[in-house]
């Protein structure tokens, strides 16, 4: 199984700060990562697909990026509805495998 | 708009035979794969496996010698069964639709069950 590992596990920050979250495999899964934002006792969402691409009606202030197995998430001015836990899933081998998780708090 | 919603049992005692059913509404079954995830308390996201529309499946080697997904077209639903349960088996199981390339695009609100005697 490929490996996903996640850092840092817990992030805080305020309202309008930039935040980055990274996402390393554990080999090469050429762009087929997606990142999901999940709020207490609801689902995840998806957020991003393919690295980089926005999903349908997510907020422009969440990105994503590549750097060979490296993947980022970026929320460039954090509003208070972003807190919450955020999960990288790796879609390029079965089984579907995804990180640890990382939770972001709000100051 | 797609919605999912799962159905089970929120008790199942050990050793038994956990069954899920997911509904679809709002659009068609076919032509997509149907996922099942799930998430023990506290922790993080576990891939189950999934079924396509005409019926294959594809399972999480972890769980496959006790895991079963199958589709029903007719009723606009997939199930899942989950067999020789333990306590480590309780979690929050949800179930979504899988999008190539986009990932897991919609999913259900998840359904608590609890392995115990």
């Amino acid at each position: 199984d490929i490996q996903m590992t996640q850092s840092p596990s817990s992030v805080s920050a305020s309202a309008g700060d930039r935040v980055t979250i990274t996402c390393r495999a554990s080999q090469g899964i050429s762009s087929r990562l997606a990142w999901y934002q999940q709020k207490p006792g609801q689902a995840p969402k998806l957020l991003i697909y393919e690295a980089f691409r926005l999903h349908s009606g997510v907020p422009s202030r969440f990105s994503g990026s590549k750097s060979g197995t490296d993947f980022t998430l970026t929320i460039s001015s954090l509003q208070p509805e972003d807190s919450a836990t955020y999960y990288c899933q790796q879609a390029n081998s079965l089984p579907y495998t995804f990180g640890q998780g990382t939770k972001l708090e709000i100051k | 708009q797609v919605q999912l919603q799962e159905s089970g049992p929120g008790l199942v005692k050990p050793s038994e035979t956990l069954s899920l059913r997911c509904s679809v509404s709002g659009d068609s079954i076919s032509n997509y794969y149907w996922s099942w995830i799930r998430q023990p308390p506290g922790k993080g996201l576990e891939w189950i496996g999934y079924v396509y529309y005409s019926g294959g499946t594809t399972y999480n080697p972890s769980l496959r010698s006790r895991v079963a997904i199958s589709v029903d077209t007719s009723k606009t639903e997939f199930s899942m069964r989950l067999r020789s349960v333990t306590a480590a088996d309780t979690a929050v199981y949800y179930c979504a639709r899988v999008v190539s390339p986009e990932g897991m695009d919609v999913w259900g609100q998840g359904t608590p069950v609890t392995v115990s005697s």
